[in-house]
């Protein structure tokens, strides 16, 4: 079946610093990758939805300038987190949709626990 | 707007007894209905989904869900607890032709006693 993966898998980081996560699709290429976010206890939050080779859609709410997608490729997306502060901790969980297929299922990665201090 | 509600945030049942996890949605047109499970430090996993075909579905694992209109409900069934299905689990609402985006409940943790 089709893989998704994240890395790292958790990150500390003092506040001020920016934290860059990956989001790779293994076996299939992925034209939208989305990004979301999830607290404890609570449901993931669609952040943003990035499109291979343009600009990202963000939520709203979502500050797009303290969150940077970069979609540069068909098999990755990245996520950075600039100038993190402890408000920015939270499980970030991104998904990939195989390219050529529209409204199907999304293939989900593990997560990326971030702490910032 | 499109949401659910998942009646229970945890549910506990004894290995080898029913599973009833209960997801109620809100929408003002069809929707597609998907209910995902996700294991400790694992990706989500796609249990099954509704779009419009069969009220009644039949996913992976011997989980089924059945769609009823009429209670906007979507509650995800098994008749037989196994260890291997504690885990969270999430309803998830998508508008329909071709709106990709996904609303989450906010999830039901599912223990199985031994």
């Amino acid at each position: 079946g089709a893989v998704v993966s994240q890395h790292p898998s958790w990150v500390i980081c003092k506040s001020g610093t920016s934290v860059k996560i990956e989001c790779r699709s293994l076996d299939f290429q992925a034209t939208t990758m989305f990004w979301y976010r999830q607290f404890p206890k609570q449901s993931l939050m669609l952040m943003a939805t990035s499109n291979e080779g343009s600009k990202a859609t963000y939520e709203q709410g979502v500050e797009k300038d303290k969150f940077l997608i970069n979609h540069a490729s068909l098999t990755l997306s990245t996520l950075t987190v600039t100038s993190a502060h402890p408000e920015d901790s939270s499980f970030y969980i991104c998904s990939a949709r195989e390219s050529g297929t529209s409204g199907n299922e999304q293939f989900f990665g593990p997560g990326t626990r971030l702490t910032v201090l | 707007a499109q949401s659910v509600t998942q009646l229970d945030s945890h549910v506990s049942v004894s290995e080898g007894t029913p599973v009833l996890l209960r997801c109620n949605y809100s929408s003002s047109y069809s929707p597609s209905l998907f209910w995902y499970v996700q294991h400790p430090n694992k990706g989500l996993q796609l249990l099954l989904k509704y779009t419009s075909a069969a009220t009644l579905v039949k996913g992976i694992n011997g989980f089924e869900a059945e769609f009823k209109k009429s209670e906007t409900s979507f509650h995800l069934t098994k008749p037989s607890a196994h260890m291997s299905d504690a885990a969270e689990y999430f309803c998830v609402v998508r508008k329909p032709r071709g709106n990709e985006k996904l609303t989450f409940g906010t999830g039901t943790r599912l223990t199985i006693i031994p």
